[in-house]
């Protein structure tokens, strides 16, 4: 949606496996982030990027992984140190900083086996 | 850290009748953002204000950021049914951006 593609839209994990997600934007947008939302509690930043090659961790790293090879491209790894992963998990980009209008993706919910 | 909070958590509005949803903020912002998301869906921008004690309007939908650039709320005037959904607020202070817990509406029709 918007020029954000998040894939897959329903993942399942089983215990001690990574899952990766996937997020493209053909928007030629700078910045691109990783939400995590769940009931009742908005959305929470796990990390961010505002240029290739160089990431930010947010306010819930632990247990995430990130890349930015690819203006295009931050996809995110969930690894089995993620101890509660089941969430709507939502990839955003903006043109420059965290500032800027924010598009978002369809999101991703990623459920525990 | 900052933090952007949303009151009331949801919001149960009998159809035509108006209601507000308000945001604060620990901190001066820079600039707040807010954000509808439909049941199911995904967050999808509607308005930012920049200036203190700025007011607008898209429609039934009217946007005001305090003087002090510490709050702000999202009026609706005579509730539809498509305004279900829930609404975010999102405030910019040091280049950081921070959501509210959002405000979820339903309509009885």
């Amino acid at each position: 949606d918007g020029g954000i593609t998040q894939s897959p839209k329903y993942l399942f994990r089983k215990e001690g496996q990574n899952v990766t997600l996937s997020c493209e934007q053909n928007l030629n947008h700078d910045a691109m982030y990783w939400y995590r939302q769940d009931p009742g509690q908005g959305l929470r930043l796990i990390y961010y990027s505002q240029i290739v090659n160089d990431f930010q961790k947010g306010d819930i790293a632990e247990g995430y992984s990130v890349s930015r090879e690819k203006k295009e491209s931050f996809p995110l790894t969930v690894t089995s140190a993620q101890k509660n992963p089941t969430a709507f998990y939502l990839c955003a980009s903006s043109q420059t900083g965290m500032d800027d209008i924010q598009y978002f993706g369809a999101g991703t919910r990623l459920s525990v086996l | 850290g900052q933090q952007v909070m949303q009151i009331p958590q949801y919001q149960h509005v009998q159809e035509g009748e108006d209601f507000t949803t308000y945001c604060n903020s620990s901190t001066t912002l820079s600039n707040i953002q807010w954000y509808k998301q439909r049941p199911g869906g995904h967050p999808v921008f509607l308005i930012q204000l920049v200036k203190s004690g700025e007011v607008k309007k898209q429609k039934r939908l009217t946007f005001q950021f305090g003087e002090a650039k510490k709050n702000s709320s999202l009026h609706i005037t005579a509730t539809q049914t498509t305004d279900v959904g829930t609404y975010f607020c999102a405030g910019t202070n040091d280049y950081k951006l921070s959501f509210g817990a959002g405000t979820t509406v339903t309509v009885r029709a």
